[in-house]
């Protein structure tokens, strides 16, 4: 059965940059593409990017210039990165892994505020 | 990319049976069948409830069943019971070119009157 993981800083001071990692297990990162998703409290949920293991990525075009998505296949995870960040990037954050049979993490809470 | 189009809200009365509709374009739902619905209780992550537009997880209630027509991919929930009460997510794959992503649909709360 495969676990996915968030980790990462629960609050974050506006303009800086959000970073995040998500720890796959029970199976190995390889040949799938990998996911990030948000949702702001109270509204609906909105991908983010994904990230294949050999590295390609795509991102939302609504967060394109601020993303960045990465990938340790040592570690069997994938991190995000989001810059400038502002009161709007305050969510819970999942990492899944959409497709066939999808599979998300639990979720994290990030806040931004000073 | 845009969001896939849910109605905001959809009742029911217990024991009867509700559908949610799901519309997206033939850039989405029309062309693929990696449509995935996902129940969601406050304060919870979101449930997996169909896969591939009417599979099933292990686990989740034969009550639950997926459809998909055109663009338009649909949730059935019979029998309603009060613990479905909540929200309702669609999500599925898209691409237009080469850009490929996936888009959800804005959810829906089902009340059970």
């Amino acid at each position: 059965q495969v676990q996915l993981q968030e980790s990462g800083p629960g609050l974050v001071k506006p303009s800086e940059t959000l970073s995040l990692t998500c720890t796959v297990s029970g199976g190995f990162i390889s040949n799938y593409y990998w996911s990030w998703i948000r949702q702001p409290p109270g509204k609906g949920l909105e991908w983010i990017g994904y990230i294949y293991y050999s590295g390609s990525t795509n991102s939302n075009p609504s967060l394109k210039s601020r993303v960045t998505i990465s990938v340790d296949t040592s570690k069997n995870q994938f991190s995000l990165r989001l810059r400038s960040l502002t009161a709007a990037d305050t969510a819970v954050y999942y990492c899944a892994r959409l497709g066939n049979y999808p599979y998300w993490g639990q979720g994290t809470l990030v806040t931004v505020s000073s | 990319q845009s969001a896939l189009t849910q109605p905001a809200s959809v009742s029911g009365s217990p024991g009867q049976s509700i559908t949610i509709s799901c519309t997206g374009t033939s850039s989405d739902v029309g062309s693929y069948n990696l449509v995935s619905w996902y129940q969601q209780h406050p304060g919870k992550a979101p449930k997996l409830i169909i896969y591939e537009v009417s599979e099933r997880p292990s686990g989740v209630s034969t009550r639950f069943s997926g459809s998909k027509s055109g663009n338009t991919a649909s949730l059935t929930i019979s029998g309603l019971q009060a613990e479905d009460e909540t929200d309702y997510y669609c999500c599925s794959y898209a691409r237009s070119g080469t850009f490929a992503s996936w888009v959800f649909g804005g959810g829906t709360k089902l009340t059970v009157l």
